[in-house]
C-alpha cells in the first residue's frame, strides 16, 4: 500500500481566509513533505519534515505555516494568500529506514486565491 | 547551487518507437535519483537509482545511472500512447532536499 491521502482536493480562498490542507499516511513513513505546483512546471519543494521534526524550509513565506501533529499527518495552514499562490499543492511521504528514499505522492489539492 | 537538467523538453515520436531521456545533475550530497510520470495528477513513482551501472527494468522501461558523469537516462522501447506523460527526474540531496527537474514531455502518436 503506497496510499497518502489529501483534503480537501479543491480549494478556493479569499486573501483574508485562514484555511488549512491536510495530508495523511499510515504506511509508516517518517518523512513527509509539501511542494507547490504551477501549471506546466516541475514540483517545487516548500518543506520536509524527517522524524517529525522540520527539517527543510525552502525559504517559504510566512504565510504559509507546517505542522506535523504526528508521524501519520502534516498540516499545511494558509493565512493571507496571494492569488499567485494558487497552484497544485502536493504532500509526499517516504520511509527512509534502508535507505527507501522514494516519495510517494498525494493527489494534491488545487488551490486557487482569489 | 544544485540543479538537475532535463533534456529533451519535449518529444514526439510514434507509436512502436524507442526514446531516451536524460537526466543530468550538479549537486553536493547526492543521496538518490528519482523517476516519476506525471498525467494529469500527481506524479507517479517510476524508479529510484543510488549506485551506478545497475539498470532497473520494469516493462517496457528501463533506467541507469552514471554518478561518475552526473546523469541518468530513462529508455521506453515500443512506445504506446498511454506512455505520453511528463516525465520527472528528481535529485535527493542531503537532508532530504528534492530538486526536480523541469520535466520531459512526451507525445506518443497512434
Amino acid at each position: 500500500d503506497t496510499e497518502v491521502t489529501q483534503t480537501p482536493k479543491h480549494l478556493v480562498m479569499g486573501m483574508t481566509n485562514k484555511k488549512s490542507l491536510k495530508c495523511e499516511q499510515h504506511m509508516g513513513h517518517r518523512a513527509m513533505y509539501w511542494y507547490k505546483q504551477k501549471a506546466k512546471k516541475p514540483p517545487e519543494l516548500m518543506f520536509v519534515y524527517s522524524y517529525e521534526k522540520l527539517s527543510i524550509n525552502e525559504s517559504v513565506p510566512s504565510r504559509f505555516s507546517p505542522e506535523c501533529p504526528n508521524s501519520s499527518l502534516l498540516n499545511l495552514h494558509l493565512h493571507a494568500l496571494q492569488p499567485e499562490d494558487s497552484a497544485l499543492y502536493l504532500c509526499a511521504s517516504a520511509r527512509l529506514a534502508g535507505a527507501q528514499e522514494t516519495q510517494y505522492f498525494g493527489p494534491g489539492t488545487r488551490l486557487l486565491v482569489l | 547551487e544544485d540543479k538537475v537538467v532535463q533534456s529533451p523538453l519535449s518529444l514526439v515520436v510514434h507509436e512502436g518507437d524507442t526514446v531516451t531521456l536524460n537526466c543530468s545533475y550538479e549537486v553536493t550530497n547526492f543521496r538518490s535519483l528519482l523517476w516519476y510520470k506525471q498525467e494529469k495528477k500527481a506524479p507517479t513513482f517510476l524508479f529510484m537509482l543510488t549506485s551506478s551501472g545497475i539498470e532497473k527494468k520494469s516493462g517496457r522501461l528501463s533506467s541507469i545511472l552514471d554518478k561518475k558523469e552526473l546523469f541518468s537516462i530513462l529508455n521506453i522501447t515500443a512506445t504506446q500512447t498511454g506512455d505520453s506523460a511528463v516525465y520527472l527526474c528528481a535529485v535527493v540531496t542531503g537532508g532530504f532536499k528534492t530538486i526536480f527537474g523541469a520535466g520531459t514531455r512526451l507525445f506518443v502518436k497512434a
